[in-house]
């Protein structure tokens, strides 16, 4: 089945630097990567997403990029606030009938005021 | 907190007893999911079922029981058989036809007494 690793489990950050969340994935079939943060106490939402068919999207402060061949996707986030400070997951899946979403193990991103 | 709801908030069990906890949505969303939450291990999938009267396990399914009676309805019981029961446990819905957007509840917090 598919896995789905994050690195680093943690990153800090001075605000107003950029942040970079690394996901790799093993299964080659996956073809779509959603990413979700978690501020805490709350539940978990989808920020951004990326289908296997572009190499990058971009939403206001947050972009995600996918190098398919290398099997790895990352969020980056400019201009960081304080706001930004949760725990962030991405996921991989394989569309199809029966598909589930492999999440990673999320990362904590603390931003420095 | 509109779309999807979980209660209660905060759950004890005691040990031998079985506990159910109660997912409801209004989102017409076919599809829904459930996801426990340990720190350090993202989201690990227990359950899902993507129409009524149907459902599938997980990566983690061992320990836990499920219902699809209505649409709108996705209980999940933590049975005796699962030994380490405490965690935070989410559940999700998403259309049919994928899971691209996960929609959470604002979970439940399960202890041990």
């Amino acid at each position: 089945g598919e896995n789905v690793e994050q690195h680093p489990s943690t990153l800090s950050v001075q605000e107003g630097d950029s942040a970079v969340i690394k996901c790799t994935y093993s299964d080659s079939a996956s073809n779509y990567f959603p990413w979700y943060k978690q501020e805490l106490g709350k539940r978990p939402q989808l920020i951004i997403d990326i289908r296997s068919n572009v190499g990058e999207k971009k939403d206001q402060r947050i972009a995600v990029t996918l190098n398919k061949t290398a099997k790895h996707f990352s969020l980056h986030i400019t201009e960081t606030q304080p706001e930004d400070s949760a725990v962030y997951f991405c996921a991989a899946l394989v569309t199809g009938a029966n598909s589930k979403l492999t999440f990673g193990k999320g990362i904590t991103l603390s931003v420095r005021p | 907190d509109g779309g999807i709801t979980q209660s209660p908030k905060y759950l004890f069990r005691k040990e031998g007893q079985n506990v159910t906890l109660s997912c409801e949505q209004n989102l017409n969303h076919d599809a829904m999911y459930w996801y426990r939450q340990d720190p350090g291990q993202g989201l690990r999938l227990i359950y899902y079922s993507q129409i009524v009267n149907d459902f599938q396990k997980g990566d983690i399914a061992e320990g836990y029981s499920v219902s699809r009676e209505k649409k709108e309805s996705f209980p999940l019981t933590v049975t005796s058989a699962q030994k380490n029961p405490t965690a935070f446990y989410l559940c999700a819905s998403s259309k049919q036809g994928g899971i691209e957007k996960l929609f959470f509840g604002s979970g439940t917090q399960l202890s041990v007494l």
